[in-house]
């Protein structure tokens, strides 16, 4: 089965860019997504289709996608993106995710 | 508003059944596939099963091939999980999650099933 993996954690500084990386066989010729879950909620769409902001997620979200690696970008990071970011892509008809990482902003 | 309200968590023992519930508003729902997704306790989210827009297509995850049952009433607006033969491994917030395209873009609040004796 399709697997996507992700680094547990990060930490970035505020105002400072973090990367959180989401690996998988040839995940570049797949659509990737991003999935932001603060504590107690519900995820949120932060980026679909590798690189698009739905309306309402601020710009300094970006993502990319190429060979294994799908990237979820945030720029000048603040407190309020301390969460935990899921990928997710479709293996034929199956949804995937990684297995998420926790974003500590400190 | 796209507003997805998700019902009928519980307990359960283990071998027990359980029937959820999606109501779903705000958008036109027989024109899409909707997911269920689950999250075990401080664990990350799984697929659990899948349904096309008029019902005539299912798909569900191994762990819950043969157990659970997706099903939906398009003039209720209304999404369904029938699982039986219920694990303490199922036990998890289910999530009614609206397709938009290949992403997800609409999550309910969640209902939590625990199953424990």
């Amino acid at each position: 089965s399709y697997e996507l993996t992700q680094p547990p954690s990060v930490s970035v500084s505020p105002g400072q860019t973090a990367s959180i990386t989401c690996s998988g066989d040839k995940l570049g010729d797949k659509y990737a997504c991003w999935y932001q879950q603060k504590p107690g909620q519900s995820p949120v769409l932060v980026i679909y289709q590798d690189n698009k902001r739905p309306s309402g997620i601020p710009e300094r979200f970006s993502g990319s996608n190429s060979g294994n690696t799908a990237t979820l970008t945030i720029s000048g990071t603040q407190a309020m993106d301390e969460a935990d970011y899921y990928c997710q892509t479709w293996d034929s008809t199956i949804v995937v995710f990684g297995g998420g990482t926790k974003l500590t902003v400190l | 508003e796209v507003q997805l309200v998700e019902s009928g968590g519980g307990l359960v023992q283990p071998g027990g059944s359980l029937r959820l519930s999606c109501s779903a508003s705000g958008f036109t729902f027989s024109n899409y596939a909707i997911h269920w997704v689950r999250q075990a306790p401080g664990k990350g989210l799984e697929y659990v099963s899948a349904i096309s827009h008029n019902g005539g297509s299912t798909f569900y995850a191994d762990s819950v091939k043969g157990r659970f049952t997706i099903s939906r009433d398009n003039s209720k607006n209304t999404l369904y999980l029938q699982m039986s033969s219920l694990r303490a491994e199922d036990t998890a917030v289910y999530y009614c999650v609206k397709t938009g395209g290949i992403t997800y873009d609409y999550w309910g609040q969640g209902t939590l099933v625990t199953v424990s004796s």
